[in-house]
C-alpha cells in the first residue's frame, strides 16, 4: 500500500521568509512524488514532481522540493514567501505499479504581510 | 490550450434526485480520473479510465454511483438517488498516459455538489 503524511495542518510564515511544507511517504518500490496547490474554489494545480535523478526538483512559481530517500520525505520549499502563496498544498505519491495517486491530507499555508 | 472542463460548477439538488456531473479531458490525454473532496475524508479517487475503459472503480462508494466514458472527450459521473452525504466537491482530472508512474494529472475546477 502507498500512503502520504503531511504532519502540519497549517504553516504560518511572514512574507519574505523561507517556507517549508513537510511531506513523508510510504511506498513499495520507487516512488513518484508530486506537489499540487489549491486556491479557494479552484481545482488542484500541478507544481512539480520527482521521478528520478537530482534530489532537488524545481517547479512553478519559484517552488522547489527536496527528495530524501533515507528519510522518505519530499518537503516543499521556497526561499522567499509571498502573500499570494497562501493556499492549500497537497503532496501525492504513486509507485510504478499503481496508476492512482494517493494524496496527503493537505497543509494550509498562510503568509502574513 | 483549454484545460480540463467540468460542468456544472455548482449543483444544488434535493435528496432522491438524480445528479449528473460532466467532464471534458484535455485533448490527447488517454486517462481520466474522478475524485471527491470532503473535509472529513480529503481527496479520494472514485474511478479512473484508460482509453475510455474503466480500470479501477474500487473507490466508488456504492451502487448509487456510476461513471461512463463513451468517447475520449467526454465522461459523466452519475449519482442516483442522491443523498445529503454525497455533498462534496467532485474533481475530474486527465493525464497523457495513466499507465506510466511518471504521468502528471491535470485537474479541472471541480463541481460543488450540495444535496439538501
Amino acid at each position: 500500500a502507498q500512503s502520504v503524511a503531511q504532519p502540519e495542518d497549517q504553516v504560518n510564515v511572514a512574507e519574505g521568509n523561507p517556507l517549508t511544507v513537510k511531506c513523508t511517504y510510504s511506498v513499495s518500490g520507487n516512488p513518484y512524488l508530486f506537489w499540487y496547490v489549491q486556491y479557494p474554489n479552484r481545482g488542484l494545480q500541478f507544481l512539480l514532481k520527482y521521478i528520478t535523478g537530482d534530489n532537488l526538483v524545481k517547479g512553478s512559481y519559484g517552488f522547489e522540493a527536496e527528495f530524501n530517500k533515507s528519510q522518505t520525505s519530499f518537503h516543499l520549499k521556497k526561499p522567499s514567501a509571498l502573500v499570494s502563496d497562501s493556499a492549500l498544498y497537497f503532496c501525492a505519491v504513486r509507485d510504478g505499479t499503481r496508476r492512482a495517486l494517493t494524496f496527503g491530507s493537505g497543509t494550509r499555508l498562510q503568509v502574513q504581510p | 490550450d483549454a484545460g480540463v472542463i467540468q460542468s456544472p460548477r455548482h449543483e444544488v439538488t434535493e435528496m432522491g434526485q438524480e445528479v449528473t456531473l460532466r467532464c471534458k479531458p484535455i485533448s490527447g490525454h488517454n486517462s481520466l480520473f474522478w475524485y471527491r473532496q470532503t473535509m472529513m475524508r480529503g481527496l479520494e479517487l472514485l474511478i479512473y479510465f484508460n482509453n475510455n475503459v474503466p480500470i479501477d472503480d474500487s473507490g466508488m462508494p456504492e451502487d448509487r454511483f456510476s461513471a461512463k466514458m463513451p468517447n475520449a472527450s467526454f465522461s459523466t459521473l452519475k449519482i442516483q438517488p442522491s443523498e445529503p452525504r454525497d455533498s462534496a466537491v467532485y474533481f475530474c482530472a486527465s493525464s497523457l498516459d495513466g499507465t506510466r508512474g511518471t504521468d502528471t494529472q491535470y485537474f479541472g475546477p471541480g463541481t460543488r455538489l450540495t444535496v439538501l
